[in-house]
């Protein structure tokens, strides 16, 4: 069983529309996050949520909106998606005891 | 300038050579991580330390918490090595701040 699981993997998308990515852990964790990997590589932590609750809100523009229905997930929605957006957003887990992080495989974001 | 600086950029070595990659930090940390990157894209956390060294299989981390600096090592390294290595620091919330990768090539 996968531990962090991201939907979906690919999504190739117009400018302007509003699409969603789903991450789901079955780890019991209390953590979960949102982190966006630019063309660079470079990892970026977008926004952190502890038991639903967002806890970090890096400077992200609005149209990011994450939503965490309960403490095993955590979704991020996109409205009026810019090409800037095209990137691989990572969700990742940790346990609040240990810290140790748990990553989704990734989902690549398109945006044409 | 980054907060994280990592080096080399790129790294590029012989099978069965022993790896260093560094990592150099300017802010206080709680805990500092090491992540291993495959080319397929998929994220996996090797390492979490706050002091001393750890040590799992061929890979070893240290971290030096007064000189603000960690070191990877890989011994005996094995083209399967071939990955992005990328340092993470987590400060007192949960905020990480990523360095910008090392880029292993290990050759057969």
């Amino acid at each position: 069983d996968t531990a962090v699981s991201q939907t979906p993997k690919y999504l190739v998308t117009q400018m302007g529309n509003d699409k969603s990515i789903k991450c789901e852990q079955n780890l019991g964790h209390d953590t979960m996050y949102w982190y966006k990997q630019d063309s660079k590589k470079f990892l970026k932590i977008m926004f952190s949520y502890n038991n639903k609750e967002l806890i970090i809100n890096e400077t992200v523009p609005n149209r990011f909106s994450p939503k965490s229905p309960d403490k095993a997930h955590l979704n991020l929605h996109i409205n009026s998606l810019e090409l800037g957006d095209s990137a691989v957003y990572f969700c990742a887990s940790s346990p609040q005891r240990t810290g140790e992080l748990f990553f989704g495989e990734g989902s690549r974001l398109t945006v044409l | 300038k980054n907060e994280v600086e990592q080096s080399p950029q790129n790294l590029t070595a012989q099978e069965g050579e022993f790896i260093t990659i560094n990592c150099s930090y300017s802010v206080g940390i709680s805990a500092l991580h090491w992540l291993q990157q495959h080319p397929g894209g998929g994220i996996v956390s090797l390492f979490m330390l706050s002091s001393g060294k750890k040590k799992h299989g061929r890979l070893i981390a240290t971290i030096n918490i007064q000189e603000k600096h960690s070191s990877l090592h890989i011994t005996a390294s094995h083209p399967r090595d071939s990955a992005v290595y990328i340092c993470a620091v987590r400060r007192g919330n949960e905020k990480l701040t990523f360095g910008t990768g090392t880029r292993l090539t290990i050759i057969p």
